[in-house]
């Protein structure tokens, strides 16, 4: 697509329940990343993609979090038995490939609130 | 996670005025780049600095890589209404897998 777009925007969800967000990326690009932002702060890196493989998932905060790229485009974070903690903005970002100099595109971003 | 220092938390300023934030870090980045978020958007990207010591402007903002690649600032001149967000700035190192490591924002607003 010409941007990256994320699904759902907002997503209320009981404690305990699983949670899978979607992001579409934009269509040239190889390298796709999750990030986390809480409130009045800055993005924090969770796991980024070259194509479909999953170089780096160091900022996974725990094994209920994990995500997806199977054919290298479109991805998902999914997160079990949320809880209250998990509670922030997911982002979605894409850039042509994971190197300096590279432009970030970011989406819209996912808001999860669970309850 | 590993953050950046970013300074100030917010501004309070008048239309028309100038605006100066900066950013430090305790490590060397290789990249360095300014973004503005707009409620309920995610950020966008203003400029980008990959060589110490230089300084790129885009229309009324300018920003520069510091020369000992461990800061940036950016500035904005003769602030107006749109201008009003949060900007943040990010690093890109080597030695973290050109991972972006964030500042934690400056909130800019403008007194009517």
């Amino acid at each position: 697509g010409a941007g990256v777009s994320q699904s759902p925007r907002y997503k209320v969800t009981k404690r305990g329940q699983d949670v899978t967000l979607r992001c579409d990326p934009i269509s040239s690009h190889a390298t796709l990343y999750w990030y986390q932002q809480a409130l009045g702060q800055g993005p924090e890196f969770l796991t980024y993609f070259n194509y479909e493989a999953q170089p780096d998932k160091s900022g996974l905060p725990s094994d209920r979090f994990s995500a997806e790229r199977p054919e290298g485009s479109i991805s998902t974070l999914t997160i079990q038995r949320t809880e209250q903690r998990d509670s922030a903005m997911y982002r979605c970002a894409s850039s042509s490939g994971h190197f300096s100099g590279n432009t970030i595109y970011f989406g819209e971003g996912s808001w999860l609130t669970v309850v | 996670g590993q953050q950046l220092n970013q300074s100030p938390q917010s501004m309070f300023i008048q239309e028309g005025e100038d605006v100066s934030m900066n950013c430090t870090s305790s490590s060397i980045f290789n990249t360095w780049l300014w973004y503005k978020q707009d409620p309920g958007e995610g950020p966008v990207l203003l400029i980008a600095l990959y060589k110490a010591g230089e300084l790129t402007s885009n229309g009324r903002l300018t920003a520069q890589f510091g020369i000992t690649r461990k800061d940036s600032f950016l500035n904005i001149s003769a602030s107006i209404p749109s201008d009003v967000g949060i900007y943040f700035c990010a690093g890109q190192a080597l030695d973290s897998n050109y991972q972006l490591i964030w500042g934690a924002g400056t909130k800019l607003i403008i007194k009517p």
